[in-house]
This record gives structure tokens, sequence and C-alpha cells, in this order.
């Protein structure tokens, strides 16, 4: 177990709707990245959050966005949800002297219908 | 390319060894990655290698990089049927952050 945490385990939501997912970070780690793994497929960077901000962003369009809290936790916001956004959400989170180290939560599965 | 390879499926059978093969494309890399995923679970950082490394071990793992023609492998000894799972290869592409570019995964299928 990483102690990385990932709220809801699964979610349904309709084409068009928003959602939020949730992630809470190891202790000790103040970097979130977030990915998307399709089905079949190795998880696609989205973007990462150090100390608040975005300071990375992968090839999303806007209406995946993304916030981090003081206490380091984060979500992953999606808008406007298409068919093919359902996936398997990643977050995983590192510590800010090891940063190449990133120790990944057991995912939310989105559907998306 | 962007694209990180790696062959999809591998069977052994229980107590043989495993050697799961990736090429990755940025020579300026700075670590890569083994992750492995088991059904329904997320990704459990296996091991990694710094890229001015040739090869660590860390028991039954062996990991042999080889910058010149950017192929990194992953070896299990004594392939157990626990070890049945997906492994991802990755490479870190730091620039100003971790960006981190996942293969697209190797099933490893170990017979009993």
């Amino acid at each position: 177990e990483t102690g990385v945490t990932q709220s809801p385990t699964h979610l349904i939501k309709t084409r068009g709707q928003q959602v939020t997912l949730r992630c809470s970070s190891q202790s000790g780690h103040n970097t979130v990245s977030w990915y998307q793994q399709a089905l079949g497929q190795g998880p696609q960077f989205i973007f990462q959050y150090y100390r608040e901000e975005e300071n990375g962003r992968g090839n999303f369009p806007p209406r995946f966005s993304g916030l981090q809290f003081p206490n380091y936790s984060s979500e992953l916001n999606v808008n406007a949800l298409e068919l093919d956004d359902s996936a398997l959400y990643l977050c995983a989170s590192s510590s800010e002297d090891r940063g190449y180290e990133q120790y990944f939560g057991p995912g939310t599965r989105l559907t998306v219908t | 390319g962007e694209d990180v390879e790696q062959s999809l499926f591998l069977s052994v059978r229980e107590g043989d060894s495993s050697v799961i093969n990736c090429t990755y494309t940025d020579s300026s890399s700075t670590y890569l990655y083994w992750y492995k995923q088991e059904p329904g679970a997320g990704l459990q950082l296996l091991t990694y290698i710094f890229s001015n490394m040739d090869m660590k071990q860390d028991q039954r793992l062996t990991v042999l990089l080889n910058k010149k023609d950017k192929h990194l492998s992953l070896r299990i000894a004594d392939t157990q049927t626990g070890d049945s799972a997906i492994y991802f290869c990755a490479e870190n592409r730091w620039t100003s952050y971790d960006k981190v570019i996942f293969g697209p995964g190797t099933s490893l299928s170990v017979i009993p």
C-alpha cells in the first residue's frame, strides 16, 4: 500500500455532465500528478500540481482542470464529459526531494454513458 | 516520436526467468521505471534506474539499461504465478517537472 487514496472507486456519468475526482497524497508528499488510463493502454499524463499550482500539463483539453489544497490533497475536474473520457483515473504523489519516485493510488473507474 | 514501446504479451512457465523488453525515445530521460499493475488495481512502482547506470538488481528483479540503443529490460528470476500482471515501462522526461511517459504495457502470464 502506498498511502495514496482516491475516491470514489467507481463512478457512472452521462455525456455532457461534470465530474470531480479526489486524491489524498502520501504523508510528506507535496506533488500530485494525474493520469488517464484507457482500457488496454498505458497511463497518459494529464497534469501535475506542486504547492497548489499547476506546473506541467499533457495533451488534454481545458475541460480537464485540477486543484491542489494546502494539505496537498487534489481534485481532478472534467467538464462536458464525452464517451471517450471513460477510463481509469490515477493520481500519483511524490515528495519535493524525490520527485522522480511517484506512488500511485488505486484509481477511480469512470464510465460515461 | 513520443512513444515508449513494449511487446504486448509474454508467457512463461513457473520457475523460469521472464524478460520484458522496452524501447524508449528520449535520450535525455533521467529515470527509467518498471511498474506492475494487477487486475483492477493501481500501479505499483517495482524498480527504477537512473540514466547513468547500466544495471540494477533488487532481489529477483534485474534491470538492464542500454542508453545507446535506448533499450530497457526487466528480468524476473524464478517467476511465480503471483507475478502474472501487466508490466509498464516508463521514462521520466524531466524539463521543469517530472513528466513520466508510459508504454502500453506487457501482459505477463505465468503457467503453473
